[in-house]
């Protein structure tokens, strides 16, 4: 069964300082990750996502995340957080033949000024 | 590009009624599926459509059951509602395939009293 653990319900980061997101991923056969945000209120907005190939992939609003399949993780990294970064994170994985994405509980990301 | 739009936006209901839940897919997508969010937890899946046919389900009863229309819109309905079954209702919608990223819309908000 494929699953998804984000170790860190919640995370604090100063404006300007970077930050990391960590996802470990459970998955049978070659996984396709996914990263989403959420703001309150809102859908998910699909940050990244990895198939295959080079193993850091570049997202949307300066996010990038690392693929290492040794450790069965795809953290999300920024290096300058802004205030407007403040959002849920999930972490999510699926497959070729796989109809359904499977996500992570989320991460909360406060920043504080 | 219009985006995935669901309807209503918040709803209200009674234990043992019916709701129902709709879903306009974005442009070139063929492929609907819905997740229930609960509180502080990620989306779960509930099942996928496509070409009109259920694709796939979770582990969601029978009381869930859905449509997909010709022009890949798609209906959510929930039989003999239940406390628990409060949530966010989120579709997305995407290319047919394991590797096609998922785009969700802002999602119903369920409550039932």
């Amino acid at each position: 069964a494929q699953s998804v653990t984000q170790p860190d319900i919640h995370i604090t980061v100063s404006e300007g300082a970077s930050l990391e997101l960590r996802c470990n991923y459970s998955y049978g056969a070659t996984p396709y990750l996914f990263w989403y945000v959420q703001s309150p209120g809102q859908g998910l907005q699909l940050l990244l996502k990895y198939f295959s190939g080079d193993t850091l992939v570049q997202g949307i609003k300066g996010f990038e995340a690392e693929f290492k399949r040794s450790q069965s993780s795809f953290n999300l990294r920024k290096p300058s957080v802004h205030w407007s970064d403040a959002a849920e994170y999930f972490c999510a994985v699926g497959g070729n033949d796989d109809y359904k994405l499977s996500f992570g509980a989320g991460t909360t990301v406060t920043v504080r000024a | 590009e219009t985006g995935v739009t669901q309807s209503p936006t918040h709803l209200i209901k009674t234990r043992g009624q019916q709701v129902t839940l709709r879903c306009s897919s974005q442009s070139g997508h063929n492929t609907v599926s819905w997740y229930q969010q609960a509180l502080g937890q990620g989306p779960q899946f509930i099942f996928q459509y496509y070409r009109e046919e259920e694709n796939g389900r979770g582990n969601f009863p029978p009381r869930f059951s859905g449509l997909q229309f010709p022009n890949y819109s798609s209906e959510l309905n929930v039989n003999a509602l239940e406390l628990d079954d409060s949530a966010l209702y989120l579709c997305a919608s995407s290319s047919f395939g394991g590797h096609q990223p998922q785009h969700f819309g802002d999602g119903t908000r369920l409550s039932i009293l």
